[in-house]
């Protein structure tokens, strides 16, 4: 089954305290993409990946990063969470920048 | 750059009611546009696209969206509305010209369905 997996789905922490959230596509899509999504500001885009080793800042990237070494896997890396990045995650892969991103499950983070 | 504006952060109709939900946007190149509906704990699902080609275009769950280029709009619409249609949808921009990096969202609107 094509999918996008994100772990975990719920996330806890305190301020400070390096994170990651991991994330994987089994459809050999080039393009990946982190995504957080608060309310009323829809989805505001945080890095993106056109491919293995090319990375680029979205629309919001401060005090996040990312790294792509497979083709399948592009974790978010929170190294010093603070309490305004509590808010719900999404990855999203598509096999090129125009096409439709298929979108994990969430992961929604809470920083205390 | 790209933006999507989608009027109406909340739309509420009753049950077999027409829904509207409202998206314009703006592209310096010819748009891909998505309608995407993301039900309560899940991820966003796409309800249907625009590439090229025929400009009224349908998708699932009877759910239909015209692109209107001299508008720039690309509203979503379903003659008759269910209670299970009660969701947050999105309508997203990307480059038709593959220049782009991924998609640009709305910042949503809440369809509720009164009985």
């Amino acid at each position: 089954e094509a999918q996008v997996t994100q772990n975990p789905r719920y996330l806890i922490t305190v301020t400070g305290k390096k994170l990651t959230v991991t994330c994987s596509q089994n459809m050999n899509h080039e393009y990946m993409s982190w995504y957080r999504q608060d309310p009323g500001l829809g989805l505001r885009q945080i890095y993106y990946s056109m491919n293995v080793e090319v990375t680029d800042k979205g629309d919001v990237p401060e005090g996040y990063k990312v790294s792509r070494k497979e083709k399948r896997n592009f974790p978010l890396i929170l190294e010093s969470p603070s309490p305004n990045q509590t808010s719900l995650y999404f990855c999203a892969s598509s096999y090129q920048g125009a096409a439709e991103a298929f979108f994990g499950q969430g992961t929604r983070l809470t920083v205390v | 750059a790209q933006s999507v504006t989608q009027l109406g952060s909340h739309v509420s109709v009753s049950e077999g009611a027409l829904v509207l939900l409202r998206c314009n946007y703006s592209s310096s190149v010819p748009p891909y546009l998505f309608w995407y509906v993301q039900y309560p704990n899940q991820g966003l699902q796409l309800l249907l696209k625009y590439t090229t080609g025929a400009t009224l275009v349908k998708g699932i769950n009877g759910f239909e969206a015209e692109f209107k280029k001299s508008e720039t709009s690309f509203h979503l619409t379903k003659p008759s509305a269910h209670m299970s249609d009660a969701a947050e949808y999105f309508c997203a921009v990307s480059r038709g010209d593959n220049a782009g990096n991924m998609l640009t969202f709305g910042g949503g609107t809440r369809l509720m369905v009164k009985p």
